[in-house]
């Protein structure tokens, strides 16, 4: 149980584009949903909290107007890298938390960008 | 706010002999705290979790964690290890008052024919 998937795995795209990631729980519902990105050899930074049906809460110094996020309901949260620059490649994980359980956080395998 | 530190960046171990990962916390309220490990290209998987009770943890791959209050420590500790634990182990906490995790630095784990 507790499975949390994302789409694509790994993406390449031109700097100038846009990407979307998807971040789904697949056996659970989902009320709460994070978003992380990790750079070589380095911990987790978070980046913004979604809520079900709500806007998401940012991190200081995270950009909302270029990474933005939806979260339409409660499998499913997206996180879009609009005008992707090289700058921006980097690996994104996100999480999931199950209703009913407001300590554990169930983690996506990750999705490599890459901005050329 | 929460922190937690993990010292060692990187602990080599030969394969078969046991190991420890340490992690200290510091909050002033009551903490929950985590062992995650990340294999290469890998999101990362729950190994255990303390969130009250036995302050002995089991978790899985024979992983298990003891939640030390008075010492503000939550050590990770495999008997015998496997070319296959190679990976990061990153600890974290939370409490029942955020919506965060916070993550220690990582740990990498290297094991040694």
């Amino acid at each position: 149980g507790a499975v949390v998937s994302q789409h694509p795995s790994r993406v390449i795209c031109k700097s100038g584009t846009s990407v979307k990631i998807e971040c789904r729980s697949l056996d659970f519902q989902a009320t709460t949903m994070f978003w992380y990105r990790q750079f070589p050899k380095q911990s987790l930074m978070l980046m913004a909290t979604s809520n079900e049906g709500s806007k998401a809460t940012y991190e200081q110094g995270v950009e909302k107007d270029k990474f933005l996020i939806n979260h339409a309901s409660l499998t499913l949260s997206t996180l879009t890298v609009t005008s992707a620059h090289p700058e921006d490649s980097s690996f994104y994980i996100c999480s999931a938390r199950e209703r009913g359980d407001q300590e554990t956080q169930y983690f996506g395998p990750g999705t490599r960008l890459l901005v050329l | 706010a929460q922190s937690v530190t993990q010292l060692d960046s990187q602990v080599p171990v030969f394969e078969e002999a046991p190991v420890e990962l340490r992690c200290n916390y510091s909050s002033s309220v009551s903490v929950y705290l985590f062992w995650y490990v990340q294999y290469p290209n890998q999101g990362l998987q729950l190994l255990l979790k303390y969130l009250s009770g036995s302050t002995l943890v089991k978790g899985i791959n024979g992983f298990e964690a003891e939640f030390n209050k008075s010492q503000t420590s939550f050590h990770l500790r495999k008997p015998s290890v496997h070319i296959s634990d190679t990976a990061e182990y990153f600890c974290a906490v939370t409490t029942n008052r955020d919506d965060k995790i916070i993550f220690g630095k990582g740990t990498r784990l290297h094991i040694l024919p």
